[in-house]
């Protein structure tokens, strides 16, 4: 089974702070993405890689930065944390090719920024 | 960009009867269509999904159906169960960005015992 997982489940920053959120996967997949989910809004892309130290954003990159040194792990950061990044964030890993199309979702990271 | 539009925004049936999920999209181009399933405390996962060269694919208890003329597809869950509860995504996407999915806002569903 394909297994992404996330650093932490809960989180709890100060405005203002750096934030490092780490999402690891084990499929050897090229793709990779981070969304956030809000209530009412869905998910939303923020920003996706599809190779190692490639990446592209999304429709919502503003205050977010990545990084992908490795292929397996992509990493999400904040850097300047604020209250309206307060939010629900899932990673997901997606194998290259034409014909793979799912993606694969870790268990998330719940972010709260006071 | 593609705008992927879902209803309703919640559900509540009883066990045992059947929801239906609707969405809408914008771009003609999309030719993907997966449904995802968020179970409480856990990541979405994919459910079903449908390519534009067929207009309906079922699984056991789960059905989508798709109209490519009008722009739409929906969810069908027969026979609800508790364990259908959750809540569910639809979603777009087209080979010209590889694939990337464009997501409805989601639905909650609750089954009543």
């Amino acid at each position: 089974d394909v297994k992404v997982t996330q650093s932490s489940r809960y989180l709890v920053k100060r405005t203002g702070e750096k934030v490092f959120l780490e999402c690891v996967q084990d499929m050897d997949h090229e793709n990779m993405f981070w969304y956030r989910q809000d209530p009412g809004l869905g998910l939303r892309l923020i920003y996706f890689s599809y190779d190692v130290k490639m990446k592209e954003k999304g429709d919502i990159p503003e205050g977010y930065s990545v990084s992908r040194e490795k292929k397996e792990r992509f990493s999400l950061i904040l850097e300047s944390a604020s209250t309206n990044q307060t939010s629900m964030y899932l990673c997901a890993s997606k194998g290259g090719g034409s014909y793979s199309y799912e993606q694969y979702f870790g268990p998330g990271t719940r972010l709260t920024v006071t | 960009g593609e705008n992927v539009e879902q209803h309703p925004s919640t559900l509540s049936v009883q066990e045992g009867d059947s929801a239906v999920i609707k969405c809408t999209y914008s771009d003609s181009a999309s030719n993907y269509f997966p449904w995802y399933k968020q179970e409480l405390g856990k990541g979405p996962q994919l459910i079903i999904d449908i390519r534009s060269n067929v207009g309906e694919k079922k699984d056991q208890r789960i059905a989508v159906t798709l109209n490519k003329t009008a722009k739409h597809f929906s969810l069908h869950i027969t026979e609800t169960q508790p364990e259908d509860s959750a809540v569910y995504f639809c979603a777009a996407g087209h080979p010209f960005n590889d694939y990337k999915l464009s997501f409805g806002a989601g639905t909650t569903v609750t089954v009543r015992a």
